[in-house]
């Protein structure tokens, strides 16, 4: 069963703007892990938030998170070609058997 | 590079054949992980290792096996392949479990059951 569901399914803008991406879970969580994949190719690890955060920066994405409604989104600004990707939010749960569960993602296509 | 290193890239497998999928990391890192990738589905885990010489159960392990006889290596064995183990499938480690480290992926393993 899924925990993270990512809305929108698929995302297209044009270079330069900001692209949201937005992740809902069920269950209680330690932390909420953002992942970038390319086509064809294996996940890479974005960015961790805890569950204790409220919002995290790297570069130029903007991660927040909510656990009173379960939800997170990721900010890209000025966004770029090299963006176009798929996006995973990943939840790792507090009830013992600690596994990063994934969403199905997010495709975001940046139009030159 | 540091990281993950998966064998082979893709592969047609009959139905009912034997296959190992290889995995191979060179950062010492504790833990170890497979999951599968379907259209519509995400990623799905299918075992999982803490250390060296244990292994755990994930999502969907049915029809998969998995060894960690030393700290690099990590591979899956589908004993008896059908059509529906037909995936992009990915290994992937992390310096311990359930202690908020982000996971390193390989590039994955495209399998086709014919």
């Amino acid at each position: 069963s899924q925990q993270g569901e990512e809305d929108p399914q698929a995302l297209s803008i044009q270079e330069g703007e900001n692209a949201t991406m937005n992740c809902s879970y069920k269950t209680s969580i330690n932390n909420l892990q953002w992942y970038r994949q390319n086509s064809g190719r294996g996940l890479v690890h974005l960015i961790l938030i805890r569950s204790n955060e409220r919002e995290k920066h790297s570069g130029r994405l903007r991660v927040t998170l909510d656990t009173s409604k379960k939800s997170s989104s990721l900010l890209i600004t000025a966004s770029r070609a090299a963006d176009t990707a798929s996006y995973f939010c990943a939840t790792e749960s507090n009830f013992g058997n600690e596994k990063l569960t994934f969403g199905t993602g997010t495709r975001l296509t940046i139009i030159p | 590079t540091a990281g993950i290193t998966q064998a082979p890239t893709s592969q047609i497998l009959a139905a009912g054949r034997s296959m190992t999928l290889r995995c191979t990391q060179d950062m010492r890192h504790n833990a170890m992980y497979w999951y599968r990738q379907d259209l519509g589905l995400g990623l799905r885990l299918i075992h999982y290792s803490n250390t060296a010489g244990t292994t755990g159960k994930g999502e969907v392990p049915d029809g998969y096996s998995v060894s960690r006889a030393n700290t690099d290596d990590f591979p899956l064995t589908l004993a008896s392949a059908v059509p529906s183990q037909t995936s992009v499938y990915f290994c992937a480690s992390s310096e311990d479990r359930g202690l908020g480290y982000g996971y390193t992926f390989g590039s994955g393993t495209r399998l086709t059951v014919v």
